[in-house]
């Protein structure tokens, strides 16, 4: 069955950085554009980047623009966000989520658990 | 920035009919949005409910459906049941690699 596995969450002072990994299993890991997408404590959800199945494309969010990395290791399977100078307002739970593989379909398909990130001194 | 708009709040007898809406603060919803649907509940990973409008994923019940209603987006659960209690999101592409989220309805079977 198709898993999402985040991972890599934790306590981080502003300013520092981190890196999640997500990792996948079910299905075919490089026919699918991966996103990440956030949740602060108690609020809605926040789509944050996206990557295309071969990695060659990649859109972030305007929140986490030049701070933020989506990235992929096809042959491991895996999915990764590094994150910068990381702000308060950056703790959430981030999940990893798949997209969908129908051509012209904008959506995303099937979530894993969220990992929690927590930016604070 | 168009901001995409929900009820934040919904309830719903058991057996009931709802439709839950997703807007625009600028504009009308259209397919060419390819609005999607979402359930979570507290401490869980959303669930994809309906994509492109109105295309149920796998495995949802047909009690669940969507649509364009006017300049919205709707999604309808017909027959409410006790485990529909859960926030219900929507998402819009906006285009240029641009992906925007409502700010939930939390919908309450009472």
């Amino acid at each position: 069955q198709v898993q999402l596995v985040a991972s890599g969450g934790g306590v981080v002072q502003p300013g520092g950085s981190l890196r999640l990994s997500c990792a996948a299993s079910g299905f075919t890991f490089n026919n699918y554009g991966l996103h990440w997408v956030r949740q602060a404590p108690g609020k809605g959800l926040e789509w944050v980047a996206f990557i295309r199945f071969d990695g060659t494309l990649t859109y972030y969010a305007d929140s986490v623009k030049g701070r933020f990395t989506i990235s992929r290791d096809n042959s491991k399977n895996s999915l990764y966000l590094q994150m910068s100078s990381l702000r308060p307002e950056d703790t959430a739970v981030y999940f990893c989520a798949r997209h969908g593989v129908a051509a012209a379909t904008y959506y995303f398909d099937f979530w894993g658990q969220g990992t929690l990130v927590t930016v604070s001194s | 920035q168009t901001v995409v708009t929900q009820e934040p709040s919904f309830s719903v007898s058991p057996g009931g009919t709802v439709t839950l809406t997703c807007g625009l603060t600028s504009g009308s919803v259209s397919t060419n949005y390819y609005p999607s649907w979402y359930q979570q509940t507290p401490g869980q990973a959303p669930r994809t409910l309906i994509y492109s409008t109105n295309t149920r994923s796998s495995g949802v019940p047909d009690r669940f459906s969507g649509s364009i209603l006017g300049n919205k987006a709707a999604l309808t659960i017909t027959g409410a049941q006790a485990d529909d209690e859960s926030d219900y999101y929507c998402a819009m592409y906006m285009g240029s690699g641009v992906w925007v989220f409502g700010g939930g309805t939390k919908l309450t079977v009472l």
